[in-house]
């Protein structure tokens, strides 16, 4: 399966617990979002990493959460002292780019539930 | 804010009729997608247009844009069981580095077999 690839699928977290989101992207893609997406809710967009690079993290709260993508190995979204508004569906998109005129291509998502 | 806002949020139809659905933006946009989600999965990419383009084709789908109006609409044609699903449109608007997609809340298909 060359598609995006998330894990876990569900992640169940107690509050003040870390939560860490894995995504590999399609392969010889080296451009990756993350969105999360409430119930009912469209996604919105948290942040946008090339290797190595943050591109734009203007979606993400300020505390507690941070994201990478190194030069080898999958992107990472880290949720650290979980609070239950973290809730949430968090997908993982990617494309080749460069350019805004091609689709990005999306994992199923990791399912985060805070008790 | 870009969000595109659909219309209508939910709509059931019988299989074998079309479905339209529409959404509108608010400033210039350089494209804007149509992606499609099942229950508990990712979206899946449909169609793009460019804002110098009036309509796409793929398959059953057809979307039209209208720079004028701020707005675009997906047709379904000859509806499945299987086209059940939530659809999304999401704009672009190319600032750079900071150039992102912005989904609107998404309709709610419901085809009857």
């Amino acid at each position: 399966n060359a598609g995006v690839m998330q894990n876990p699928r569900h992640l169940v977290r107690r509050r003040g617990q870390e939560a860490r989101l894995r995504c590999s992207p399609m392969k010889g893609h080296s451009h990756v979002y993350w969105y999360r997406q409430l119930p009912e809710e469209g996604l919105k967009f948290m942040v946008y990493l090339q290797k190595e690079n943050i591109i734009d993290e203007s979606g993400m709260p300020k505390e507690r959460f941070s994201a990478e993508f190194p030069k080898e190995g999958p992107s990472i979204l880290r949720i650290q002292q979980v609070v239950r508004g973290d809730s949430a569906a968090y997908f993982c998109a990617s494309h080749g780019g460069p350019g805004w005129d091609q689709p990005q291509h999306f994992g199923d998502g990791t399912r985060l539930s805070i008790l | 804010s870009q969000q595109g806002e659909e219309d209508p949020q939910a709509l059931s139809i019988q299989e074998g009729e079309n479905a339209t659905m529409n959404c509108s933006y608010k400033t210039s946009i350089n494209n804007l997608q149509w992606y499609r989600q099942n229950s508990g999965r990712g979206l899946v990419h449909l169609i793009l247009i460019r804002s110098n383009e009036r309509e796409k084709h793929s398959g059953r789908l057809r979307v039209t844009l209208d720079t004028s109006k701020k707005s675009s609409s997906l047709l379904i044609t000859a509806s499945r069981a299987a086209d059940t699903a939530s659809y999304f449109c999401a704009t672009v608007v190319y600032t750079g580095a900071n150039s992102k997609l912005t989904f609107g809340k998404g309709i709610t298909l419901s085809v009857r077999p």
